[in-house]
């Protein structure tokens, strides 16, 4: 079956670069997805990227994909406090119910 | 700008009580879905629903569950008779058919005693 993972913990000063990576094993995917989750909250989706691109970019936030090695990344530029948060990275297919699969999430911590 | 509402936010329940968690979906999205994360584990998928019925589910949504849509805007989730391990936050979200991209609700906390 699908199977999305991620490194658990991601730790940054404030006003540099966080990079959060993913690895996603299904070949299908179409769309991939990063969704920040805030402590008690629910998923807020940040930024999607089509499986037939290689970058998008969207203000601060910068992905990444590299389709050969089923790897995506989520860069964010001049990190904030505000930024602290559970990263997740998530894949679908098309077709079916278009389900998404979740990696595990990156927690990201901002210090000053 | 249009958001998926769930409710309640919380909900505490006895083990073999009946719950049943609500969701709305935004107005013009026709695909919806629930979702299910327990306490530092991975956001999981429960079921989706498509013109009023079941596309695809998961080997977790069992006969215990159902889902509804009781009429054109609330999509419900329910639970026949509680589980200790089915306390979790329950998320629904429902999807823009444009652009296959699937919004959140803020989630219902599901506790049973």
């Amino acid at each position: 079956g699908e199977d999305v993972e991620q490194s658990l913990f991601l730790s940054v000063r404030e006003g540099d670069s966080s990079v959060i990576n993913c690895t996603y094993t299904d070949s299908s995917s179409t769309y991939l997805y990063w969704y920040k989750q805030e402590p008690g909250a629910g998923l807020q989706l940040l930024t999607y990227i089509f499986s037939n691109m290689d970058m998008k970019q969207d203000q601060r936030l910068t992905v990444l994909l590299n389709k050969k090695d089923k790897h995506l990344s989520l860069r964010i530029a001049d990190t904030q406090t505000g930024d602290s948060a559970i990263y997740f990275c998530a894949e679908t297919t098309t077709g079916g119910g278009n389900k998404l699969t979740f990696g595990t999430g990156t927690q990201l911590k901002v210090e000053l | 700008e249009p958001e998926v509402t769930q409710t309640p936010s919380h909900q505490v329940t006895q083990m073999g009580q009946e719950v049943i968690l609500r969701c709305v979906p935004i107005s013009n999205h026709l695909y919806f879905y629930w979702y299910r994360q327990i306490l530092g584990q991975k956001v999981e998928f429960l079921v989706s629903f498509y013109n009023n019925e079941i596309s695809e589910k998961s080997e977790i949504f069992d006969d215990q569950f159902s889902v509804e849509r009781p009429d054109g805007s609330n999509f419900t989730l329910k639970i026949r008779s509680t589980k200790l391990e089915d306390s979790a936050m329950y998320f629904c979200a429902s999807r823009d058919s444009a652009s296959g991209t699937q919004y959140f609700g803020p989630g219902t906390r599901l506790l049973v005693l």
